[in-house]
């Protein structure tokens, strides 16, 4: 079955600094890939999507890359703010089915 | 404002008492899907549906089962509940490519 992987549990960066996330599928490309943001208690808000055939997007701080022959995608926050401290999901679409990794839990330190 | 609605948000139960989780949307979503959260593993699919009376198995159904009778509503139902389904559940409402999370019901079987 599809697997998606969140190498880091845990990053810890001081502000101002870029937050890179990783995110790796194994198998079959995903038609796209989604980013979550999730804070302690809430459910998951929607960040970004990524389609199979697009190499990066951007929203305002944000970037994400999809690179099908590395079989990841990255998530980029630039001049990174306490604020930005959350669990990081990415989650890919495969027909009707989602599958998520298990987060990465960002910590932006003062 | 667009919102999907669980309830109750936290519920302790005993071995093989029944319940029911609801889950409503405002957005007259077709899709909507039913996932569990555990550390480490992540969200994990148990039931999705693609419309009224279309429903179909994630990658976890075992011991749960779901009714779409209605286009806003979509509960999640545990017939006999057991302690290795103590988790986080969320619901989810799916618009063209976000997914549009609920608050989460934390389920403690006992």
């Amino acid at each position: 079955s599809q697997k998606i992987e969140q190498n880091s549990e845990a990053l810890n960066i001081q502000e101002g600094k870029t937050a890179t996330l990783t995110c790796n599928y194994t198998n079959y490309s995903p038609a796209y890939l989604q980013w979550y943001r999730q804070d302690p208690g809430r459910g998951p808000v929607f960040l970004l999507l990524i389609r199979e055939n697009e190499k990066e997007k951007r929203k305002e701080r944000l970037k994400v890359t999809f690179d099908t022959t590395l079989k990841q995608s990255l998530f980029h926050i630039t001049a990174s703010q306490p604020a930005d401290s959350a669990t990081y999901l990415c989650g890919g679409n495969y027909g009707q089915n989602f599958v998520f990794g298990p987060g990465t839990r960002l910590s932006v330190l003062p | 404002e667009a919102q999907v609605t669980q309830n109750p948000r936290y519920l302790i139960t005993v071995t093989g008492k029944k319940l029911t989780v609801t889950c409503s949307q405002n957005m007259n979503h077709e899709y909507m899907s039913w996932y569990r959260q555990d550390p480490g593993l992540g969200l994990r699919q148990i039931y999705y549906s693609m419309n009224v009376e279309v429903t179909d198995k994630g990658d976890v159904p075992e011991g749960y089962k779901v009714s779409r009778k209605e286009k806003r509503n979509f509960p999640l139902i545990l017939e006999s509940p057991s302690p290795n389904q103590t988790s986080l559940y969320f619901c989810a409402s799916i618009g063209r490519y976000e997914q549009f999370f609920g608050p989460g019901t934390r389920l403690t079987v006992l």
